[in-house]
């Protein structure tokens, strides 16, 4: 079964800095989908950025970007100029592409505060 | 932007009654799913249902959960006899097409809290 590990249970970081986020995972699949999600004290689960493991190019998305190395099973975030709107617990999670599962495993989720 | 939506936002109900949580799916979207996160842990994966039928369902969706379709929009999930264990956000999510091709759109959550 897959696994998601986050290590960092919090994070803290000045507005307007640079914060990276660590997740690894365990699977066996060649070929699979993650993710990190964003999750405010509104509680909603936002996407932030996705990368196809086929990929080798690594995903952005404005000031988010990752950092894929698929032989180390390592999949971090790095958040740039932080912004107090930044703040929120961000989980990573992992999508098999083998047919007929869908569900999206999660990490335990890293807790981002970001400091004025 | 379409949204899901999710009511009600926070449910309150005795051990041992019946609860329904509602979602409304992104319209277009085919498949839909069920999360949990107990209050300080991580989500998880209950139900995935496609094609009115369940696709995928986890160790936690035993004999007391239940999902319906009933009318072309709602996607409901059903609790018959609720535990205390049971209190929970409960997410529903959709999407267009499945497999991680396309992304999960979450719902803002139904806080439900058994007493």
């Amino acid at each position: 079964a897959q696994t998601v590990t986050q290590s960092q249970p919090e994070m803290s970081v000045q507005e307007a800095e640079t914060v990276t986020l660590s997740c690894t995972y365990d699977t066996s699949e060649s070929d699979y989908y993650l993710f990190w999600y964003k999750q405010p004290p509104s509680r909603q689960m936002i996407l932030v950025i996705r990368q196809e493991a086929y990929k080798q190019q690594n995903a952005t998305e404005n000031r988010f970007s990752v950092n894929f190395q698929k032989a180390a099973k390592s999949f971090s975030l790095k958040i740039s100029d932080s912004q107090l709107g930044d703040a929120a617990m961000y989980f990573c999670a992992y999508s098999t592409t083998q047919g007929g599962s869908e569900k999206l495993v999660f990490g335990k989720g890293t807790k981002l505060t970001v400091n004025p | 932007e379409p949204e899901v939506t999710q009511t009600p936002s926070h449910q309150v109900t005795q051990m041992g009654q019946e609860v329904i949580l509602r979602c409304v799916p992104i319209s277009n979207h085919l498949y839909f799913y069920w999360y949990r996160q107990i209050l300080g842990q991580k989500v998880e994966f209950l139900v995935s249902f496609y094609n009115n039928e369940i696709s995928e369902k986890s160790e936690i969706f035993d004999d007391q959960f239940s999902v319906e379709r009933p009318d072309g929009s709602n996607f409901t999930l059903k609790i018959r006899s609720t535990k205390l264990e049971d209190s929970a956000m409960y997410f529903c999510a959709s999407s267009a097409w499945g497999q991680g091709n396309s992304p999960l759109h979450f719902g803002n959550g139904t806080r439900l809290t058994v007493t």
